[in-house]
């Protein structure tokens, strides 16, 4: 069965540091997404981005945030300057129509130090 | 603005017991519900998608339901086995594509 693969599955940084977090989405989903995960919280919505452009972002998603898709397979996002409540499971997620479930990346656990 | 809730936060069942999860959400105006299942430290591995105009989604031993009149969905797990344990979440997807979660109910099975 086709997966959402993410990389690394854990990162350590240092604050003020950039991270990039990465994902190949399924090859022939439309849709993409970023979600975090902080300890013992819900899961949150960050970015949705479609025909490669941002199609929607929350509160959370300020200009320390970016998402790209650079290359037609990975998608990435990027935190600029990572402060300490930036240390949450990050999430990518894809789906092929709105009429298709998500299917979510097994995360990166990123910790801010 | 979509608020989705599952109550409890916790349930704890002896082995072979049918259980149902609960899931209320504030916006009947929904695309689609799904259902998944988190492992502790883990990702979210997709059980059940149920699309506005349905009523019900088996697999297996699973069987979720929807009713969007009253903003609600049901998750049956039917002869549960200590394997199930695990946070099951429940999330709405609105017209805007971006899905709103619950904070998950974590079950655990007793051998």
């Amino acid at each position: 069965e086709p997966e959402v693969t993410q990389t690394p599955s854990h990162q350590v940084t240092q604050m003020g540091q950039e991270v990039i977090l990465r994902c190949v989405p399924i090859s022939n989903h439309l849709y993409f997404y970023w979600y975090r995960q902080i300890l013992g919280q819900k899961v949150e919505f960050l970015v949705s981005f479609y025909n490669n452009e941002i199609s929607e972002k929350s509160e959370i998603f300020d200009d320390q945030f970016s998402v790209e898709r650079p290359d037609g397979s990975n998608f990435t996002l990027k935190i600029r300057s990572t402060k300490l409540e930036d240390s949450a499971m990050y999430f990518c997620a894809s789906r092929g129509t709105l009429q298709y479930g998500y299917t979510f990346g097994s995360g990166t656990r990123l910790t801010v130090v | 603005k979509q608020e989705v809730t599952q109550i409890p936060a916790a349930l704890s069942v002896p082995e072979g017991e049918n259980l149902v999860l609960n899931c209320s959400f504030t916006d009947s105006a929904i695309y689609n519900l799904q259902w998944f299942r988190q492992d502790p430290g883990k990702g979210l591995t997709s059980l059940l998608l149920i699309q506005s105009s349905q009523r019900e989604q088996t697999s297996g031993r699973l069987n979720a339901s929807l009713d969007k009149s009253s903003g609600r969905s049901t998750l049956y797990i039917a002869a549960s086995q200590p394997g199930d344990s695990a946070t099951y979440l429940c999330a709405a997807s609105g017209a805007n594509s971006k899905l709103t979660f619950g904070k998950g109910i974590t079950l655990s099975v007793r051998p």
